[in-house]
C-alpha cells in the first residue's frame, strides 16, 4: 500500500458526461500528478499540483482539468467525455522537498466511457 | 521516435533465473531513472530510484544507468513466480517532475 487512495476504483459513464476523480496523497506529501494510462499510449503525464498551484503540464487534453485543495487532495475533472478517455487514471504524490523525489502511485481509478 | 524505448516482451523464465529488463532513451537531459513494477490492474509500485550512473542494489534487484550510453536496465536476481508483472522504466529531466515512461515489458517468471 502507497499510502495514494484514489476514489471511485471504478466510473461507467456515457459520452458527454462529466465525471471528477479524487486522490489524496501520503501524509506529509505536497506534489500530487495525474496520469493516463491507456492500452495504446502507455502511461501519460497529465498534470502535476504542488501545494495547491500547478506546477507542470503534460498532455492533457482541454476539457480535462484539476486542483489541489488546502488539505491536499486532488480532484481530476473530465468533461465533455469520449469513447477514447476510457482509460485507467492513476494519482501519484511526492514530497517534493528535500532529497525525496520518488512518486508514488494510487490503486488507479478505472474509467469508462459508454 | 519516442524519448523512452523499451521491449513490450513478454519475457518468459523459469523460476530462479537471473532477468535484465532494459530501456533506452534519447533525451540527455534525463537525470532521475526509476523502476516500476505494475501487477495487472493495480498502480505502479517503486522498486529502484537513482540519479547518477552506475549500480543500485536493493535485495534481488540491481538497477544500472550509463548515461554516456543512454542505457537503463533492471536485474532480477533469483525471480520468483510473484515477480510475474509489467515493469516500467521512468526518466526525468533535473528541472521537472514530469515522468517520461517506457511502454512496459511485461514479464513472467513459471515453478
Amino acid at each position: 500500500d502507497s499510502g495514494v487512495t484514489q476514489t471511485p476504483k471504478h466510473l461507467i459513464t456515457a459520452t458527454g458526461q462529466r465525471v471528477t476523480l479524487r486522490c489524496s496523497p501520503r501524509s506529509g506529501d505536497l506534489s500530487v500528478y495525474w496520469y493516463q494510462q491507456s492500452l495504446d499510449q502507455g502511461l501519460q503525464f497529465l498534470i502535476q499540483y504542488y501545494n495547491g498551484e500547478e506546477r507542470a503540464k503534460g498532455n492533457i487534453l482541454e476539457r480535462f482539468s484539476a486542483q489541489q485543495f488546502p488539505d491536499l487532495h486532488s480532484e481530476l475533472n473530465l468533461s465533455s467525455l469520449e469513447l477514447g478517455d476510457s482509460a485507467l487514471y492513476f494519482c501519484a504524490s511526492s514530497a517534493r522537498g528535500g532529497e525525496t523525489y520518488e512518486q508514488y502511485f494510487g490503486p488507479g481509478t478505472r474509467l469508462t466511457v459508454t | 521516435q519516442k524519448e523512452v524505448e523499451q521491449d513490450p516482451g513478454p519475457l518468459s523464465v523459469p523460476e530462479g533465473a537471473i532477468v535484465s529488463l532494459n530501456c533506452t532513451y534519447s533525451n540527455s537531459a534525463f537525470q532521475y531513472f526509476m523502476w516500476y513494477r505494475q501487477y495487472s490492474r493495480k498502480g505502479p509500485e517503486l522498486l529502484m530510484y537513482t540519479y547518477s550512473s552506475g549500480n543500485k542494489e536493493d535485495g534481488r534487484f540491481t538497477a544500472q544507468v550509463d548515461k554516456s550510453s543512454k542505457y537503463i536496465s533492471l536485474f532480477i536476481r533469483d525471480s520468483q513466480p510473484s515477480d510475474s508483472a509489467t515493469y516500467l522504466c521512468a526518466m526525468s529531466p533535473y528541472n521537472t517532475d514530469k515522468l517520461i515512461f517506457g511502454t512496459g515489458t511485461r514479464l513472467q517468471v513459471f515453478p
